[in-house]
């Protein structure tokens, strides 16, 4: 079973702090992605990246950066931290394998920023 | 500029009937199409898909169906059950090689006993 594991599932963090989420995949997957899922407005990409130390923005990657180092751990950055960052984020990964599509998906972390 | 729509935010059905999740999109280069189920608190999980060479796909419970003329897709579930309860997203990705997904705002279900 593909495994997706954000280090935390809950954070606090203050206002203008730097804020790291990672995200660790076990699959040897090429993909991985960074989304925030907030209510009404369904799962929204922030960045996505195909290969190590390679990205790409998504729809909404204001404010925040990422980080690929290694093949199976990708880094979501909020380089100060605001109010109207406070979501669920979720990381997911894919193979570009035959089953490329289906991205699979870490439990989140939901990020309160005060 | 929405490409995958899915307009009713919510339903609620009844124990062993059928539920019907409803997906639309606009973007013709989509050629393949996923539903993801999740629960509170947690990630979605893929659900089931299908390709846009195909009109039907069944696993089990659920049914997609695509009916690219109209461009919309379709999740039957028969029969619904409680642990059914969840939001369902539709998602769909583009030829040429991307690998990104683009997902609808979802549509939470509530199966009632």
């Amino acid at each position: 079973d593909v495994k997706v594991t954000q280090s935390s599932r809950y954070l606090v963090k203050r206002t203008g702090e730097k804020v790291f989420l990672e995200c660790v995949q076990d699959m040897d997957h090429e993909n991985m992605f960074w989304y925030r899922q907030d209510p009404g407005l369904g799962l929204r990409l922030i960045y996505f990246s195909y290969d190590v130390k390679m990205k790409e923005k998504g729809d909404i990657p204001e404010g925040y950066s990422v980080s690929r180092e290694k093949k199976e751990r990708f880094s979501l950055i909020l380089e100060s931290a605001s109010t109207n960052q406070t979501s669920m984020y979720l990381c997911a990964s894919s193979s570009t394998g035959t089953a490329k599509n289906i991205q699979y998906f870490g439990a989140g972390t939901r990020l309160s920023v005060l | 500029d929405q490409q995958v729509k899915q307009n009713s935010p919510s339903l609620s059905v009844q124990e062993g009937r059928i539920s019907i999740l409803n997906c639309d999109y606009t973007n013709s280069m989509f050629d393949y199409f996923l539903w993801y189920k999740k629960y509170p608190a947690e990630g979605p999980t893929f659900l089931i898909s299908i390709s846009s060479i195909k009109d039907k796909n069944e696993d089990g419970r659920f049914t997609v169906f695509l009916n690219k003329s109209a461009k919309h897709l379709s999740l039957h579930i028969v029969p619904s059950q409680p642990g059914d309860s969840a939001v369902y997203f539709c998602a769909a990705s583009a030829k040429g090689g991307s690998e990104k997904l683009v997902f609808g705002k979802g549509t939470k279900l509530t199966v009632n006993p």
